[in-house]
């Protein structure tokens, strides 16, 4: 079946940018998304990109797509302490109709 | 709006026992979800509703039924208990199983005993 796989740990310091990156299985993905979780919440989607892309950017955020590779990856600049979270990478599946979820990396930026 | 809401936040249950988890959405959308978060394995679906009157098993249904019980409710049941229920669990909702976001509940702690 489909597999999603992230690194867990992910530590910056404020100012730095950070980059989480992201390995999926399913070539027929159509689109690919980034959810934020801060403690005691539920998903927060951040932002997506559409398989037919190769970089997506939105304010302090870039998403790059390498297709033949199957690797997605989110990039923050200038990262700051409220960055601190888990983020998860997701693909959606039009044949299973259901996102599949990488296990999260968790992201502690330090002052 | 209050979005997604979810009831109870935590619950703690003994082996063979039964409950339901309760899921509102108040955004008018088709499609619900519930999921469950264990640690380092990210969410999996158990079951999802794609719009009212129809139900599909996702990746985990096994020890879980839902009901919808109309547009903006959708609830899980464990009928008996099991330790390995022990997780988070959390309800979303989407315009339709098609779309690009899916909006988050804040979960349901559940541990089994």
């Amino acid at each position: 079946g489909e597999d999603v796989e992230q690194s867990l740990f992910l530590s910056v310091r404020e100012g730095d940018s950070s980059v989480i990156n992201c390995t999926y299985t399913d070539s027929s993905s159509t689109y690919l998304y980034w959810y934020k979780q801060e403690p005691g919440a539920g998903l927060q989607l951040l932002t997506y990109i559409f398989s037919n892309m190769d970089m997506k950017q939105d304010q302090r955020l870039t998403v790059l797509l390498n297709k033949k590779d199957k690797h997605l990856s989110l990039r923050i600049a200038d990262t700051q302490t409220g960055d601190s979270a888990i983020y998860f990478c997701a693909e959606f599946n039009n044949a299973g109709n259901m996102l599949t979820f990488g296990g999260g990396t968790r992201l502690m930026v330090k002052p | 709006n209050a979005g997604v809401t979810q009831t109870p936040k935590f619950q703690v249950l003994k082996t063979g026992q039964s409950m339901t988890l309760q899921c509102a959405q108040d955004m008018n959308h088709n499609s619900m979800y519930w999921y469950r978060q264990d640690p380092g394995m990210g969410l999996r679906l158990i079951y999802y509703s794609a719009s009212e009157g129809t139900t599909d098993k996702g990746e985990v249904p096994n020890g879980y039924n839902v009901s919808r019980l109309n547009k903006r409710e959708f609830s899980l049941r464990l009928e008996s208990a099991a330790p390995s229920q022990t997780s988070v669990y959390f309800c979303a909702s989407s315009e339709a199983v098609v779309v690009v976001e899916q909006f988050f509940g804040p979960g349901t702690r559940l541990t089994v005993l």
